[in-house]
């Protein structure tokens, strides 16, 4: 059973480019969670979706950033006209269900340098 | 709010040191669980543990060895014998009373050989 998968693993974007960071749940994974490690820094949450729904965004900055987790393919976090600030790790996590009870399981990550 | 400390911003220790890594969470649930992931140099996290707050028993999984105490609201993590491969950060994390895991500041560990 392959894990969770990211990609791109590293990106490189210009100030004002757009980045769009992918995420393929585990198998039998509904759930979707993004995540934020700024350097040196633990991570932060931003955005919880199930399949075509945005539960939770409450860690997302209100500009700039949009998730989607569409019926087919992976989920997507796209960052519009990137900024320095926004260079980070951003992991996604996957779990079968909801519930606190859930453990979620991460994927590699992909690491943003905005230039 | 759910809230995750983990005082210990870095440890050093020479290989084949026992090392124990401190968590101390505030929760106003009753029921509750608590995890462990670990961030190796490579970057990824790895699961390394989930515990209910209902089980009180010690954990034990090769050199990992988990003592949850919730008298204090501890959950402290050891590693036996320690490795190189062992350095990492390692985090300590509850749910929120939601689905959002807030993850403490992590704690680096340096193994020497």
């Amino acid at each position: 059973n392959a894990g969770v998968m990211q990609n791109p693993r590293h990106l490189v974007r210009r100030r004002g480019q757009e980045a769009r960071l992918r995420c393929s749940p585990m198998k039998g994974h509904s759930h979707v969670y993004w995540y934020r490690q700024l350097p040196e820094e633990g991570l932060k949450f931003m955005v919880y979706l199930q399949k075509e729904n945005i539960i939770d965004e409450s860690g997302m900055p209100k500009e700039r950033f949009s998730a989607e987790f569409p019926k087919e393919g992976p989920s997507i976090l796209r960052i519009q006209q990137v900024v320095r600030g926004d260079s980070a790790a951003y992991f996604c996590a996957s779990s079968p269900q909801t519930a606190d009870t859930d453990t979620q399981y991460f994927g590699p990550g992909t690491r943003l340098t905005v230039l | 709010a759910q809230k995750v400390t983990q005082a210990q911003t870095e440890i050093s220790v020479v290989e084949k040191e026992d090392v124990t890594l401190d968590c101390v969470y505030e929760t106003r649930d009753t029921t509750y669980y608590l995890f462990w992931y670990k961030q190796p140099p490579s970057g990824e996290l790895v699961f390394l543990i989930r515990r209910n707050s209902f089980d009180e028993q010690n954990e034990i999984s090769g050199r990992y060895s988990w003592n949850f105490q919730k008298s204090t609201s501890s959950f402290n993590f050891t590693i036996t014998a320690s490795q190189v491969v062992d350095s990492a950060v390692y985090f300590c994390a509850p749910p929120t009373g939601g689905f959002k895991t807030i993850f403490g500041a992590g704690t680096r560990l340096f193994v020497k050989a």
